[in-house]
């Protein structure tokens, strides 16, 4: 069964450094997300990303996040500066189709600790 | 804005009994309702979910009906299992598909 996988399961960094988050979506998908969850708190959405551009991003994404589909693969979360706030669990999802309603598919997350 | 709000666990069961786990929502519209299962160490998989006021998804004995008069979206299982034990997140999506989550109802089910 085709999923959606994401690297590294940890990752661990200095705070001011700059963080890559990588996804793999299902490969016949078009629509990605990234969202977030800090530890205890809910899931949250950051930005969805359909033909090569942002479609939708929530208030949590500002300047100092990105996102790029380097390849026909990939998907990336680019945290430019990381700040202890940003520690959190990151989830990668895809879904075929953009309309509400789509099922969208989650990775297993990448869990980022800044120090 | 969209949001949804959902019972506040973690939630002790003994196997068998049965499973309520109460979602409301706010929302314009008609947005699509979800519930996600997020089991030890895994990403979250989508349990069932219901698109329109009326509608029941229902899958693995889980079941929930999107109640346009009250918003809400509460899931029910008749029998729960130790198997069942997970984190339960209650979702919406609208048209421009972004996923609101609530707070995840962490459920845990004893031999």
């Amino acid at each position: 069964e085709p999923e959606v996988t994401q690297t590294p399961s940890h990752q661990v960094t200095q705070m001011g450094q700059e963080v890559i988050l990588r996804c793999v979506p299902i490969s016949n998908h078009l629509y990605f997300y990234w969202y977030r969850q800090i530890l205890g708190q809910k899931v949250e959405f950051l930005v969805s990303f359909y033909n090569n551009e942002i479609s939708e991003k929530s208030e949590i994404f500002d300047d100092q996040f990105s996102v790029e589909r380097p390849d026909g693969s990939n998907f990336t979360l680019k945290i430019r500066s990381t700040k202890l706030e940003d520690s959190a669990m990151y989830f990668c999802a895809s879904s075929s189709t953009g309309v509400g309603g789509g099922e969208q598919f989650f990775g297993p997350g990448t869990r980022l600790t800044v120090l | 804005g969209n949001s949804v709000t959902q019972m506040e666990g973690p939630v002790t069961l003994s196997e068998e009994a049965f499973l309520t786990i109460n979602c409301t929502y706010t929302a314009t519209g008609y947005p699509s309702l979800f519930w996600y299962v997020q089991y030890p160490g895994e990403g979250l998989q989508l349990l069932l979910k219901a698109t329109k006021a009326d509608d029941k998804g229902s899958n693995k004995g889980f079941e929930a009906t999107y109640r346009k008069e009250t918003t809400s979206f509460h899931l029910e299982k008749g029998s729960v299992q130790v198997s069942d034990s997970a984190v339960y997140f209650c979702a919406l999506s609208h048209n421009n598909n972004d996923m609101r989550f609530g707070a995840g109802t962490r459920l845990t089910v004893k031999p």
